[in-house]
């Protein structure tokens, strides 16, 4: 059981906007330990989307945008399109148990 | 642009062994601590392990902690997983990445990631 949360999934129009949110806590997120998004399709690698919060890698479109504030961040997709369906997951680190990579529950984003 | 390529994946029965390499190219290897992940089917990603640069350094998640070992060869630009008493539970893809950042210092990120192996553990 992962200690990022994520919304199961989240679905918009073509054009619109929606937010995934990473809620976790005092040892992760709280503790000001940096976000990061990557984009997963069916069958497919993770690829990095977001990192450092809210930078984005070369090539990633400025549709995609990250921010974060206390023990929660959230990732926007603006101008939604058909090609964004995918799953999305945060990555953080969590200094319990002596610390560790943890990765959110991981979110499916469904263009109507 | 670099590339990673996992090999060694397969069916191994419940308290068997298996070795899984990682094959890097595109990007000076010794220059970066690696990691690996998995997936198990239909669930999410679990950080597995990661090494640094020149191997002195290596990081497990308990759940593989005292059966798997990470490893490397910078001479051949790879990277290595042994799984050692594998379960049911250690079903998954799994995908080498490269990291960026100091990773002992809880921000590193990944920015190359493989096409991931499949490791099936079933009697």
């Amino acid at each position: 059981q992962s200690v990022l949360t994520q919304p199961p999934s989240v679905s918009g129009a073509p054009g619109h906007r929606v937010t995934i949110s990473c809620t976790g806590s005092s040892s992760n997120i709280g503790a000001d330990y940096e976000v990061h998004w990557y984009q997963q399709f069916p069958g497919a690698a993770p690829k990095l989307l977001i990192y450092g919060d809210n930078l984005r890698p070369s090539g990633v479109p400025d549709r995609f945008s990250g921010s974060k504030s206390g023990t929660s961040a959230s990732l926007a997709i603006t101008g939604l399109r058909a090609e964004d369906e995918a799953d999305y997951y945060c990555q953080s680190y969590d200094t319990n148990l002596g610390g560790s990579y943890v990765f959110g529950t991981g979110t499916k984003v469904t263009v109507l | 642009e670099g590339k990673l390529v996992e090999s060694g994946g397969g069916l191994v029965q419940p308290g068997g062994s298996l070795r899984l390499s990682c094959a890097a190219s595109g990007f000076t290897f010794t220059m970066y601590w690696m990691t690996w992940v998995r997936q198990a089917p239909g669930k999410g990603l679990e950080w597995v392990a990661h090494i640094k640069e020149d191997g002195s350094e290596k990081y497990y998640a308990d759940s593989v902690k005292g059966r798997f070992t990470v490893s490397r060869d910078n001479a051949k630009s790879s990277i290595y997983l042994q799984m050692n008493s594998l379960t049911a539970e250690d079903t998954a893809v799994y995908f080498c990445a490269r990291a960026r950042k100091y990773c002992p210092g809880g921000n590193c990120y990944h920015d190359y990631w493989g096409q991931g192996t499949l490791v099936s553990v079933s009697s």
